[in-house]
C-alpha cells in the first residue's frame, strides 16, 4: 500500500531560522512528488513537482529536493509570511492517472 | 488564481437531508476532484472525474455521489447527510494525467447537525 509520511507534524521557527521538512514515501515506481502550501481557511496551493532523485526546485525561500526514499522542503531564512501547512503528495501507483495520495502535512509557524 | 469556485461556501444542514455542493471551473481542465479534509486525516479523495460523464470513486466514497454533465461543473451530493460528513470539502482541477499539479477551490465548510 502506498504511504506518505511527513515530519515533523509541527514546527515553530524564529524569523531567519532555517529548517527542513521531511516527506518519506513507500510507493514503488515513483512517478513524481508534489509539494503544496496551505494557508488557514484556504485550499492548498501547488508549489513544486519533482520527478527524479537528485532533482531540486526553488521558489523564493523554499527549496525542494528528492532522493529515492524521501523529499525535503528546506526553508531558508523564513519570514512570518512563510507560516502555513506544507503538504506533500505522490501519484497513486494503483491507477494509471489522476489520483494523489497526500501526507498529513507539517504546520510551520514563523514568529518575528 | 485558477478560475475555480465552490458553492455554497458554508452550509449547516440536518442529519438525513440531501446536500449538493457545486464546483465550477473556467479553466477547461479535464480532471476534477472532490476531497474532504478533517483534523488527523488530512486530505482524502472522495470522487474524481476524468471527463464529462466519466467519474470514479476515491478512498472515502461511501455516502457520496457525483455528476459531471459539463466540463466546467462537478457536483458532489451527500445522499442523506450524517454527522460524520461534517467536514471541509475542497474541489480541485488538473490538466495533468498524473494529477500532480492540482488547483484547489476555496472550500466549503459543511456542518451536519
Amino acid at each position: 500500500e502506498d504511504q506518505v509520511t511527513q515530519s515533523p507534524e509541527a514546527l515553530r521557527l524564529q524569523e531567519g531560522e532555517s529548517s527542513s521538512l521531511n516527506c518519506s514515501y513507500t510507493v514503488s515506481g515513483l512517478r513524481g512528488l508534489f509539494w503544496y502550501r496551505q494557508d488557514p481557511g484556504k485550499g492548498p496551493e501547488f508549489l513544486f513537482t519533482l520527478y527524479s532523485a537528485g532533482e531540486e526546485k526553488e521558489k523564493e525561500r523554499l527549496k525542494a529536493t528528492l532522493t529515492k526514499k524521501e523529499s525535503f522542503l528546506h526553508i531558508t531564512a523564513p519570514k512570518p509570511e512563510d507560516s502555513a501547512t506544507y503538504l506533500c503528495a505522490v501519484p497513486s501507483t494503483t491507477d494509471s492517472w489522476g489520483k494523489l495520495q497526500f501526507g498529513a502535512g507539517t504546520q510551520v509557524v514563523v514568529t518575528p | 488564481d485558477a478560475g475555480i469556485t465552490q458553492s455554497p461556501r458554508h452550509k449547516v444542514t440536518e442529519t438525513g437531508t440531501p446536500v449538493t455542493l457545486r464546483c465550477h471551473q473556467t479553466e477547461n481542465h479535464r480532471y476534477m476532484y472532490w476531497y474532504r479534509q478533517d483534523p488527523g486525516h488530512g486530505l482524502r479523495l472522495i470522487h474524481y472525474s476524468y471527463g464529462v460523464k466519466d467519474t470514479d470513486k476515491g478512498e472515502v466514497s461511501d455516502g457520496y455521489s457525483v455528476s459531471r454533465s459539463k466540463t466546467e461543473d462537478f457536483l458532489l451530493t451527500l445522499e442523506s447527510a450524517t454527522s460524520s460528513q461534517t467536514s471541509v470539502y475542497f474541489c480541485a482541477i488538473s490538466e495533468s494525467t498524473l494529477g500532480g499539479e492540482q488547483y484547489f477551490g476555496p472550500g466549503t465548510r459543511l456542518t451536519v447537525t
